[in-house]
């Protein structure tokens, strides 16, 4: 079924730790986004990509970087975690002019 | 850029009644307005769009309403059910990406 897919689901990691969140959709769709929510919260976009070897900086500040290397994949990565990444990080994927499909969410604790 | 603003932020209302969620967005330019929920702990799933040359879509017990005019947008719900409580969204698209209001909590008391 296509959709789109994030790992892991969640993850306790000490500070000053590598991370990287893995997105992967199998839809088809060119544009992928990242998001932080803390849980019923605003949704923060951190990064976006039109394509392949596409990527910008959304509306937040944030200390990740991501990249865009095959269409399917998204993976979005803290260098060094601290307790202030602690949130829900979700994955969406979407075409030109509609509305986005949501991954289930990585929810991350940093101690 | 495009903003977003939605109200309220917390609604509470009784089994059976009506819910109104209103969001008001900047750029005339902007032409698609889905709506997502987000029942507790889950991913925000569509439930409902419109586009820019449309004034009203109804889908069973929900409904969106678009004034291009006042560039403001709404959505319905009738007869709430308690399964009906979670944070609901609206979006705008703008240019390449969707602007999202702040989210209202909606809680349905049976």
């Amino acid at each position: 079924e296509a959709d789109i897919y994030q790992t892991p689901r969640y993850l306790v990691i000490g500070t000053g730790k590598k991370i990287t969140l893995e997105c992967s959709q199998t839809m088809g769709h060119d544009k992928m986004y990242w998001y932080q929510q803390d849980p019923g919260m605003e949704l923060h976009l951190i990064h976006y990509s039109y394509g392949v070897n596409s990527t910008e900086k959304g509306d937040l500040s944030s200390e990740s970087t991501v990249s865009r290397i095959r269409t399917e994949h998204f993976p979005l990565t803290l260098e060094s975690a601290r307790p202030s990444h602690t949130s829900q990080y979700l994955c969406a994927s979407g075409i030109q002019g509609r509305g986005y499909t949501f991954g289930s969410g990585t929810r991350l604790t940093v101690v | 850029g495009e903003n977003v603003e939605q109200h309220p932020s917390t609604l509470s209302v009784q089994e059976g009644d009506s819910a109104v969620i209103k969001c008001t967005y900047s750029d005339s330019a902007s032409n698609y307005f889905p709506w997502y929920k987000q029942e507790l702990g889950k991913r925000p799933q569509l439930i409902i769009d419109i586009r820019s040359n449309v004034g009203e879509k109804k889908d069973q017990r929900i409904a969106v309403t678009l004034n291009k005019t006042a560039k403001h947008f709404s959505l319905h719900i009738t007869e709430t059910q308690p399964e009906d409580s979670a944070v609901y969204f609206c979006a705008s698209f703008n240019t390449d990406k969707l602007i999202f209001g702040t989210g209202t909590r909606l809680q349905v008391f049976p």
